[in-house]
């Protein structure tokens, strides 16, 4: 099972809106709307940020959002504030309940 | 609210075994579904494997199988994972998560494990 693939870095300036990409196959974002996001701040645990394409957990800011067309799922940032700069993991289900992760994208609040 | 408590860091020379433990608490480990989550220095998250609620089951990575055992202990609500025939590249920290609703996706997470491979 290979990596979803995301940008390697994304950058925006401070109130802007960014969009990070996440590209599968067939067989695992195409398939199920089952794609979730992670926040990872450095030397710390992932936070669960989206999860089933496009719901928020309680407690996460509505600047958040996620979506998906085909084999891509997006997460979008809008109005981007300093604390979000850190590195985004997109992740789905990829049948026979496995579960892949993205490459894994830094953003950077300029 | 769940809470996830990880066992302490390890150096372990080329073909060894490691076996890393995940405490529960706030919950009892048989109403989560318990995953494996290993990402080693400056890379990406890479999932390893978990219990699979419906079948009742842990499913393990390709990658891992045959090298990785997942196990539970359900009267102190404690997760194990153990990987074997260790070698430098599986030097990384490794994090136990699981969420609630026993989706494909984790709310908790546990603050990981630095599992160190050298010689």
């Amino acid at each position: 099972q290979s990596a979803l693939t995301q940008p390697a870095s994304v950058s925006g300036s401070p109130g802007q809106s960014i969009t990070i990409s996440c590209t599968g196959t067939s067989s695992d974002v195409g398939s199920y709307n089952l794609v979730s996001w992670y926040q990872q701040h450095p030397g710390k645990a992932p936070k669960l940020m989206i999860y089933e394409g496009s719901k928020r957990p309680s407690g996460v800011s509505n600047r958040f959002s996620g979506s998906k067309s085909g084999n891509t799922a997006s997460l979008t940032i809008s109005g981007l504030q300093a604390e979000d700069e850190a590195d985004y993991y997109c992740c789905s289900y990829a049948g026979s309940s496995t579960l892949v992760f993205g490459t894994g994208t830094k953003v950077t609040v300029l | 609210q769940v809470q996830l408590v990880q066992s302490g860091a390890e150096v372990k020379k080329p073909g060894a075994s490691v076996k890393v433990s995940c405490k529960v608490s706030g919950y009892t480990l048989t109403e989560l579904s318990m995953h494996w989550v290993r990402q080693a220095p400056g890379k990406g998250l890479e999932w390893m494997g978990g219990f699979d609620p419906e079948d009742g089951e842990t499913i393990y990575a390709q990658k891992f199988q045959g090298r990785v055992t997942m196990t539970e202990d359900t009267s102190t609500d404690t997760a194990y994972m153990e990987l074997s025939s260790l070698r430098s590249e599986d030097t990384a920290v490794y994090y136990c998560a699981t969420g609630v609703s026993l989706g494909a996706y984790f709310d908790y997470w546990g603050q990981g494990t630095l599992v160190t491979v050298s010689s």
